[in-house]
């Protein structure tokens, strides 16, 4: 079946434009997790989503950063105002909550220049 | 004290060898346990899931749990070049809201020599 779909693939923006990372998870699963991993480092926890509970913000790095999810499936990570430490893979995961793992999409390559 | 703890490494082991990986965790009710494998420049893949005590054996993998001790570890027998990744521990944590939250640790990266 299908997994978890990040797009794009690959951005690269100029310092100070606004961008839009979408993942579209596994059908049916409630939770919905994004990272960033710098290159080389460990996963930084940004957001996660868990039905329709208040989402866990406590990893977003500054206020340029929001996430929504609509409808409990398709979620959308923005960052305002980039700058060049933003550059870094951000990865979506899914799973269907509770002590069920997690599914990586794979990621969208974010080069700010 | 870091919810889930692994040591960076790199840990390196000789082709064939057996290669031993651990990871601590905080919470004594965490009820599920689940190793990642993480290639370079590639996303983390689920390998191994556990949830009791004991072992569980796939393939050349066998995950050992003791949550007397809150450790979980992961064994790979007859360690391949093809192995050399950074391996993750991961733990879901009560969250407030009554869910869970899964955590990870930071990832030892594994080496396998020839």
């Amino acid at each position: 079946g299908a997994g978890v779909s990040q797009s794009p693939s690959n951005k690269v923006t100029e310092k100070g434009k606004d961008v839009e990372l979408r993942c579209d998870p596994i059908s049916g699963h409630t939770a919905l997790y994004w990272y960033r991993q710098s290159l080389g480092q460990g996963l930084e926890f940004l957001i996660y989503f868990q039905g329709n509970s208040a989402p866990d913000k406590s990893g977003l790095p500054s206020d340029r950063f929001s996430a929504e999810r609509t409808g409990g499936s398709v979620s959308t990570l923005t960052i305002q105002r980039t700058q060049q430490e933003d550059s870094a893979v951000y990865l979506c995961a899914s799973g269907l909550g509770g002590s069920s793992p997690l599914h990586f999409g794979n990621g969208t390559r974010l080069t700010v220049t | 004290q870091k919810e889930v703890e692994q040591n960076s490494g790199p840990l390196s082991v000789p082709e064939g060898a057996i290669a031993s990986l651990n990871c601590t965790y905080s919470d004594r009710g965490s009820q599920s346990f689940f190793w990642y494998r993480q290639y370079s420049g590639k996303s983390p893949e689920l390998i191994m899931s556990i949830y009791s005590n004991g072992d569980k054996e796939d393939g050349r993998f066998t995950a050992q749990l003791n949550k007397a001790s809150q450790y979980v570890s992961l064994l790979i027998r007859d360690s391949q070049p093809s192995d050399s990744a950074t391996y993750l521990c991961a733990v879901p944590n009560p969250f407030s809201g009554g869910y869970n939250k899964l955590i990870f640790g930071a990832g030892t990266r594994l080496a396998v020599h020839p």
